[in-house]
């Protein structure tokens, strides 16, 4: 079955840097997402993309983030300058319309 | 705001035996659900779904039952493995709109 690839899989950085987290989501699909995991809680929804724009974003989703599809395969998350809250698990999800997503396994986010 | 919880954070049961696992909502336009399974350090996994003009739905070992006069969903596994011990989250879904809102989650522990 085809899958949602994330990379890094751990991603350390000092507060206040930027940091770019890439997905390649599944190829056939049209709409692409960012999640957020604090640890210990429930997965929170940031955005959704489609048609090359964002269609739909949470309160969490503010002016230190920004999503891209710079190509034809990949999809990222920036955050501008990260803060201590920054730390998370971040799940990209893709799928070809409101129903059945795939997650990627996550990029783990330390911000020391 | 409205949001997806969860009545047990934790759920024992004996190989073999059947499990349930319980979600209350309180959105009642929500119209949309999907059980999701988390495994250590894996993203969320797609189980089941179910729209709000069903009340049951089967898969392999697994079935959904919605009950909208409680705002209340469960999804029950037959003959619990090894295997299912992992998270599992209900999300909630208004109108196919793209934000899915997830519950706390419930972890599974089987016991041999």
């Amino acid at each position: 079955e085809p899958e949602v690839t994330q990379t890094p899989s751990h991603q350390v950085t000092q507060m206040g840097q930027e940091v770019i987290l890439r997905c390649v989501p599944i190829s056939n699909h049209l709409y692409f997402y960012w999640y957020r995991q604090i640890l210990g809680q429930k997965v929170e929804f940031l955005v959704s993309f489609y048609n090359n724009e964002i269609s739909e974003k949470s309160e969490i989703f503010d002016d230190q983030f920004s999503v891209e599809r710079p190509d034809g395969s990949n999809f990222t998350l920036k955050i501008r300058s990260t803060k201590l809250e920054d730390s998370a698990m971040y799940f990209c999800a893709s799928d070809q319309g409101p129903g059945k997503r795939h997650f990627g396994d996550g990029t783990r986010l330390s911000i020391l | 705001g409205e949001s997806v919880g969860l009545h047990l954070p934790t759920l024992s049961v004996q190989e073999g035996d059947n499990s349930i696992i319980n979600c209350a909502y309180s959105n009642s336009a929500s119209d949309y659900f999907i059980w999701y399974k988390q495994e250590s350090g894996k993203g969320p996994q797609f189980i089941i779904d179910i729209r709000s003009n069903m009340d049951k739905r089967q898969g392999q070992r697994v079935t959904v039952l919605l009950n909208k006069t409680v705002k209340h969903l469960s999804l029950q596994i037959a003959a619990t493995q090894p295997g299912d011990s992992a998270v599992y989250f209900c999300a909630e879904n208004v109108d196919y709109g793209q934000n899915f809102v997830f519950g706390p989650g419930t972890r599974l522990s089987v016991l041999p």
